[in-house]
């Protein structure tokens, strides 16, 4: 089992819009509709943002949304704000139980 | 509110047996039908699933770490353990507990716990 790909960073201004790339293989992201999306600020417990490719927990934004095409998905933050600034991990599941991360992108709000 | 809270020793000499253990609080571990993960992120390094069980003993565990990796529940204390045998520097890293509603959908983390690896 390989990490999936994420860009290191993504950056934008307040308001704008940024999309964060996850990218994976036939085994885990490209054979499952099973993603996730983690929020994590330094020093606290990460966060689920979206599950199941595009659903939201109860609570969170809707600003956040998610989407996936064959071995890639993609984190959508509309509305950049000042709390957004984190690192976001994707990750996918990978059959029998198992589950791949991704290595994290840090979102910095300019 | 459901929380976690990861606990042990910040410092393993390589060779020895890391032991850390996950209380769970504002709800039972038993209850419902999730499962209880082990998730660590090395420094400078992707998030990686150790392994994760059911109340009942029902495991998986990463088969690159299966045979040093056990993970244990005990519904009667709501906490769920980590050992991780033969430690090198290598296991150095962040080390969480979360709760998998399904499919590896973490709800839930710990604010995880740093052990070094170090003699």
């Amino acid at each position: 089992q390989s990490a999936l790909t994420q860009p290191a960073s993504v950056s934008g201004s307040p308001g704008q819009s940024i999309t964060i790339s996850c990218t994976g293989t036939s085994s885990d992201l490209g054979s499952y509709s099973l993603v996730s999306w983690y929020q994590h600020h330094p020093g606290k417990a990460p966060k689920l943002m979206i599950y199941e490719v595009s659903q939201r927990p109860s609570g969170v934004s809707n600003r956040f949304s998610g989407s996936k095409s064959d071995n890639t998905a993609s984190l959508t933050i509309s509305g950049l704000q000042a709390e957004d600034e984190a690192v976001y991990y994707c990750c996918s599941y990978a059959g029998s139980r198992s589950s791949v991360f991704g290595p994290g992108t840090e979102v910095t709000v300019l | 509110q459901l929380q976690l809270q990861e606990s042990g020793p910040g410092l393993v000499k390589p060779s020895e047996t890391l032991s850390l253990t996950c209380t769970v609080s504002g709800g039972s571990i038993s209850s419902n039908s999730f499962y209880w993960g082990w998730i660590r992120q090395p420094p400078g390094k992707a998030l990686e699933l150790i392994g994760n069980i059911y109340y009942s003993g029902s495991s998986y565990y990463k088969p690159s770490l299966k045979s040093r990796v056990t993970i244990s529940v005990d519904t009667s204390t709501n906490q769920v353990s980590l050992k991780l045998s033969s430690v090198t520097a290598a296991d150095t890293a962040v080390y969480y507990c979360a709760r998998d509603r399904d499919y590896g959908n973490y709800d839930y983390w710990g604010q995880g716990t740093l052990v070094t690896v170090s003699s």
